[in-house]
């Protein structure tokens, strides 16, 4: 049972412009979400988070937006550089619990 | 500051036998957790110690089992390793304290199993 999924395995992106990665999640208990950035040969690296009490959380180029009602969170990259070429999961966990259930990935390349 | 640091980098084993995997948390982390990244997925959660004590666990069979050190550094064993134990095993350490405390990932160790 795939509890957070992301279903676009690859995404390309042109340099400068916007990356939007989704992911989708089934379990409702669900109320902390984290964004992970992975490079070949290294462990993920944490990017952003947000709580189920808000709809959004900016750092720096990174967005992420959480639409509890549609079950549904999203990424976004601006400007896209190509340095955020990577494999980038999602995680959720459980208030309390810690353990995190990732997605599959979403390989994001950046084009020059 | 040193982050998550793990032993060995990578590993070759045989069916049957047994593997013993090392993790050492981020300074001032006293939480450890192990997943299993198998190929093209992404990481699934094995355990977490704290207080040198395992408090969660997740799907995997008792062949997998850790330790926490009075140190914080964790262990991670497998026991009659099968072909579908070859993963990328990571470690991630965090402090308590609720759940908004982000996880730190370690760079893995690569267990092949022929």
């Amino acid at each position: 049972d795939q509890q957070v999924k992301q279903n676009s395995p690859s995404l390309s992106v042109q340099e400068g412009r916007i990356s939007i990665l989704n992911c989708d999640y089934t379990n409702s208990m669900f109320d902390y979400f984290l964004w992970y950035k992975k490079y070949p040969a290294e462990g993920p690296t944490f990017l952003i988070s947000i709580s189920s009490i808000k709809d959004k959380n900016e750092d720096g180029r990174f967005t992420v937006f959480l639409n509890k009602s549609a079950k549904h969170l999203s990424l976004h990259i601006v400007p896209s550089q190509p340095g955020d070429s990577a494999v980038y999961f999602c995680a959720a966990s459980v208030e309390g619990a810690q353990k995190l259930v990732f997605g599959q990935g979403t390989r994001l390349t950046i084009n020059p | 500051d040193a982050g998550v640091t793990q032993s060995p980098t990578h590993l070759i084993k045989t069916r049957g036998q047994q593997v013993t995997l090392r993790c050492s948390p981020k300074s001032g982390h006293d939480t450890v957790s192990w997943y299993q990244q198998a190929l093209g997925q992404g990481p699934q959660f094995i355990f977490q110690y704290y207080e040198e004590e395992e408090r969660q666990r997740g799907n995997f069979p008792d062949r997998f089992s850790g330790h926490q050190f009075p140190n914080y550094s964790s262990e991670l064993n497998v026991n009659a390793l099968l072909l579908g134990d070859s993963a990328l095993y990571l470690c991630a350490s965090s402090s308590p304290g609720g759940y908004t405390d982000t996880q730190y990932f370690g760079p893995g160790t690569r267990l092949t199993v022929l």
